[in-house]
């Protein structure tokens, strides 16, 4: 079975350094797209960031290009969303989510982690 | 960015009735290629989002048959043949023709 498992809730300070990760399992992590989306308190989706790790390539949202960075280690086919100082706006729950291609397009996210909650606050 | 529209944004159901959520893009889904990203998703109380129907109208692995998805361009529209009392929750529409994915606002669906 496909699964993706994420890390633990993390509370941070603002300012402070994050590494939250995704565990894929139940398929070949390098054929499949893996990305992360953003959901605030109360709020609706976002999407983030994309990595093909078949060849490195990555898609950001505009609204999170230099504000955090995914990458994978395809040895433990496992994706990361890291940021280097983070805000008290950066508290969300954060999911990883599969990407399927299909015509050459990243179709649809046919799975999704059960959710990092991120929390910022002095 | 495309920008997603869903209506209503609040939708009170009765358990063996249908019910029905529209989503609208700023510009045509429609691809070059002939096919059409769109597609929706289901987040239930408490858990995480899951995928209910993709490139418009074929239903993802597992969901029930009373779930369908319709529309072409720039409409769309989710239907629910015979709501029961598990599809509560909030029903969201997104835009896959463009990387920059975008989300609907979000349909809450309760009893």
């Amino acid at each position: 079975d496909v699964q993706l498992v994420q890390s633990a809730a993390e509370v941070k300070k603002p300012g402070e350094s994050l590494k939250i990760s995704c565990k894929a399992s139940g398929y070949s992590f390098t054929r499949y797209w893996i990305g992360w989306v953003r959901q605030m308190p109360g709020k609706g989706l976002e999407w983030m960031a994309m990595f093909y790790p078949d060849d490195s390539n990555t898609k950001y949202s505009s609204s999170f290009q230099g504000q955090v960075t995914i990458s994978v280690d395809k040895s433990i086919s496992t994706a990361y969303l890291q940021w280097n100082s983070l805000k008290a706006s950066d508290t969300s729950i954060y999911y990883c989510v599969r990407g399927v291609t299909f015509g050459g397009v990243i179709a649809y996210f046919d799975y999704w982690g059960q959710g990092t909650l991120v929390t910022v606050s002095a | 960015d495309i920008v997603m529209t869903q209506s209503p944004l609040s939708l009170p159901v009765t358990p063996g009735e249908p019910a029905s959520i529209s989503c609208r893009s700023s510009q045509s889904l429609l691809h070059s290629n002939g096919y059409t990203y769109m597609d929706w998703y289901l987040q239930k109380p408490g858990q995480s989002p899951q995928l209910l129907i993709c490139m418009a109208s074929n239903r993802a692995s597992g969901v029930p048959d009373r779930f369908s998805g319709s529309g072409s361009g720039t409409d769309f529209t989710l239907n629910i043949s015979r709501v029961e009392a598990e599809d509560v929750g909030v029903y969201y529409c997104m835009q896959a023709l463009q990387t920059s994915f975008t989300f609907g606002p979000g349909t809450k669906v309760d009893i």
